[in-house]
């Protein structure tokens, strides 16, 4: 139980194009999402909270108008890089924290796999 | 604001030896803290994680994890580690209003035969 997915897993794109990732709970709902970047070989730095039906919350720092990220669902959400350039290339993952399980909040982020994007 | 420092950035550990992984954390209240793992091309798995109650945490694969408040550790154990183990380490620490996590920047174990 409690299995995050993400697509694509990777994707390689031309600078100035825009990519969406997808964030998708499979087996719970979750209020709540997570987006996070991973540089190589250093730690996940939280980008954003993204609340069903309503406006994600930034991180300082992070540019909410590059990173739009819409969460249409309780199963999920996306995160669009607009006008994509190779600074952006990273790892992005994102974690869902589910609702009322079986009557009992859980407080446990579960992560998906990660996507790799390479913008040339 | 919360935060985590895991001091070690790799250890090298022989198969069937016992594993440490150190992280101590800043926070101002009671932490949530968690350990995660991540393997090559897959996402992090939980491996344990401390809310209240007992200080010694069970984990999966065999892990335990001790929440020391006087020295703001909860570091990671394993008594016997397998080939398997060979991964990256996070510990993270969670903020128990909003359930944002700050995480460590990763210890990366590497288990030689």
């Amino acid at each position: 139980g409690a299995v995050v997915s993400q697509h694509p897993s990777r994707v390689i794109c031309k600078s100035g194009t825009s990519v969406k990732i997808e964030c998708r709970s499979l087996d719970f709902q979750a209020t709540t999402m997570f987006w996070y970047r991973q540089f190589p070989k250093k730690s996940l730095m939280l980008m954003a909270t993204s609340n069903e039906g309503s406006k994600a919350t930034y991180e300082q720092g992070v540019e909410k108008d590059k990173f739009l990220i819409n969460h249409a669902s309780l199963t999920l959400s996306t995160l669009t890089v607009t006008s994509a350039h190779p600074e952006d290339s990273s790892f992005y993952i994102c974690s869902a924290l589910p609702g009322l399980a079986g009557g009992i909040l859980t407080d446990t982020q579960y992560f998906g796999p990660g996507t790799r994007l390479t913008v040339l | 604001a919360q935060s985590v420092t895991q001091p070690d950035i790799h250890i090298t550990v022989s198969e069937g030896a016992s594993l440490e992984l150190r992280c101590n954390y800043s926070y101002g209240a009671t932490p949530y803290l968690f350990w995660y793992v991540q393997s090559p091309g897959q996402g992090l798995q939980l491996l344990l994680k401390y809310f209240s109650g007992d200080t010694l945490v069970q984990g999966i694969k065999g892990f335990e994890a001790e929440f020391k408040r006087s020295q703001s550790s909860f570091n990671l154990r394993k008594p016997s580690v397998h080939w398997s183990d060979a991964a990256e380490y996070f510990c993270a620490v969670g903020a128990t209003n909003d359930y944002k996590l700050s995480f460590g920047a990763g210890t990366t174990v590497t288990v030689r035969a």
